[in-house]
């Protein structure tokens, strides 16, 4: 596609369901981050994969948190037991090779916890 | 660590007048400095980045940003603002592989326009 996709662009869940949101790169670009946007606040590095490389999971806010990626294709953020506080609007970017001067990103996932 | 902050939470002008917002950053090594934009119900925005070279730097839009080694701020400034610039703007630095090739957001300015 001409941008980076995620779906859905919304979703509501109830506390304790488990929440899957999906990203969809930019071909050709290997690397994917994943970011999360509380209300009223600035973006939160979460995960990021690059190639074959093991990704860095150093943002992950909790053993609740996972996210995976096959090769330089889609990658699915998975929340389990979802809490009030994961409410967020979660952002997914891509970059050829892990430039981040090209990183383009989505229009994010709204994510409403009740 | 990296970080980024700035310290205005929100910022009121009128259209016409000139804006300046304030972004303050901390980074072991020559750091990758952007802008970016993000509209009500929109996606981010690249509005300008820097790397090196030319410490003023020209983005979109008519904004223009300056990088100022020795007191770690890249302020973003527009001469004139228009009300389609009322927006949330956020600072980013990152870049080297050593900090793992992503970027570090500040909290975000809000940027409300006056008639």
């Amino acid at each position: 596609g001409a941008g980076v996709s995620q779906s859905p662009s919304n979703k509501v869940t109830e506390k304790g369901k488990d929440v899957e949101l999906r990203c969809d790169p930019i071909s050709g670009h290997t690397a994917l981050y994943w970011y999360r946007q509380r209300l009223g606040q600035g973006l939160e590095f979460l995960i990021y994969f690059q190639g074959n490389s093991a990704p860095d999971k150093s943002g992950l806010p909790s053993d609740r948190f996972s996210a995976e990626r096959t090769g330089e294709s889609v990658s699915t953020l998975t929340i389990q037991r979802t809490q009030q506080e994961d409410s967020a609007v979660y952002l997914c970017a891509s970059s050829p090779g892990g430039k981040v001067e090209k990183l383009f990103f989505g229009s994010g996932t709204q994510l409403s916890v009740l | 660590a990296q970080s980024v902050t700035q310290p205005d939470i929100h910022i009121t002008v009128s259209e016409g007048a000139s804006l300046e917002l304030r972004c303050n950053y901390s980074y072991g090594a020559t750091p990758y400095l952007f802008w970016y934009v993000q509209s009500p119900g929109q996606g981010l925005q690249l509005l300008l980045k820097y790397f090196s070279g030319d410490t003023l730097v020209q983005g979109i839009k008519g904004f223009e940003a300056e990088f100022k080694r020795s007191q770690s701020s890249f302020n973003l400034r527009k001469p004139s603002v228009h009300w389609s610039d009322a927006a949330e703007y956020f600072c980013a630095v990152g870049g080297a592989k050593a900090a793992g090739n992503k970027l570090t957001f500040g909290g975000g300015t809000r940027v409300l326009v006056k008639p």
